[in-house]
C-alpha cells in the first residue's frame, strides 16, 4: 500500500463548479499535512497547510480526519486559473522528509 | 522561484556519463532536498540534508551522491547515469519542523539516451 493515495482523476468541471479531492495516508502516526499545486512542467508549490480543526483560505478549505486518516481539500466557485494538479503531502513522524501523492489533476472548462 | 535556484534547466546525458546538479537556496535555511518526480508517481526523495555537513538517504538514492557544501547550496551527483534516471528533479529547503512546508526549486528536466 502506497504511504499517499490520491484519486489521479481527470477532474472535469465546468467554471463555478464546486470540486472536492480526498486524499488517505498510511501511518496513523503522521502529524502535518499539506496541500499543493503542480501547473505543467512547475515545480510545486504550497497552496495550503491542513490542521486539525480544518481551515479555510478563500475558496478553498482543507479538512482532516483523522480517524478514517484522510484529508481533503474543497474548491468552491472553481476558476479556470483551477486547472492543475493538487498534490496531498503527508510528514511522517520523526522525519524531515515528506512522502507525496501522485496527484490529482483538475480541469476547469469554461 | 524566489529563494532556490537551480541548474542547468535542462540536461541530455549519454549512458554512463557523469553530471552534477547545482542547487543553492538564500533563505538561510538549515534543510534541504533533492527530490525526483516520474509521470504517474509522486515526489520521490533521493537525499536530504538537515543541516550543513550532513546529509542522508531518502527513499530512492541509489545512483547518486550529494554534497552539502555550504548552507546554502547542496548538489546532487549522478556518476555513471543510466536511463532509469530519467527524470525531473527537484531541489527543495524547509520543513525543519513538522509542520513547516518546503519550498521548491524549479527543476531540472534530464534525459539520459
Amino acid at each position: 500500500r502506497k504511504e499517499v493515495e490520491q484519486d489521479p482523476g481527470p477532474f472535469n468541471v465546468p467554471e463555478g463548479a464546486t470540486v472536492a479531492f480526498n486524499c488517505t495516508y498510511s501511518n496513523s502516526a503522521s502529524q502535518s499535512f499539506f496541500w499543493y499545486r503542480q501547473d505543467c512542467r512547475k515545480e510545486p508549490k504550497l497552496l495550503m497547510s491542513v490542521y486539525s480543526s480544518g481551515n479555510e483560505d478563500g475558496r478553498f478549505t482543507a479538512q482532516l480526519n483523522r480517524a478514517s486518516q484522510y484529508i481533503s481539500l474543497l474548491i468552491r466557485d472553481s476558476k479556470l486559473s483551477d486547472s492543475a494538479t493538487y498534490l496531498c503531502v503527508v510528514n511522517p513522524p520523526d522525519r524531515l522528509d515528506m512522502r507525496f501523492g501522485a496527484g490529482t489533476r483538475l480541469t476547469v472548462k469554461p | 522561484n524566489a529563494g532556490v535556484t537551480q541548474t542547468p534547466k535542462f540536461q541530455v546525458l549519454k549512458t554512463g556519463q557523469s553530471m552534477t546538479l547545482q542547487c543553492a537556496q538564500d533563505m538561510n535555511h538549515n534543510s534541504m532536498y533533492w527530490y525526483r518526480q516520474d509521470p504517474g508517481m509522486g515526489l520521490r526523495l533521493i537525499y536530504y540534508s538537515a543541516s550543513e555537513g550532513t546529509t542522508d538517504k531518502g527513499e530512492v538514492p541509489n545512483g547518486y551522491n550529494v554534497s552539502r557544501l555550504n548552507k546554502r547550496e547542496f548538489s546532487l551527483r549522478l556518476e555513471s547515469a543510466a536511463p532509469s534516471q530519467t527524470s525531473v528533479y527537484f531541489c527543495a529547503y524547509g520543513g525543519v519542523n513538522s509542520n513547516q512546508p518546503q519550498h521548491f526549486g524549479d527543476g531540472t528536466r534530464l534525459s539520459i539516451l
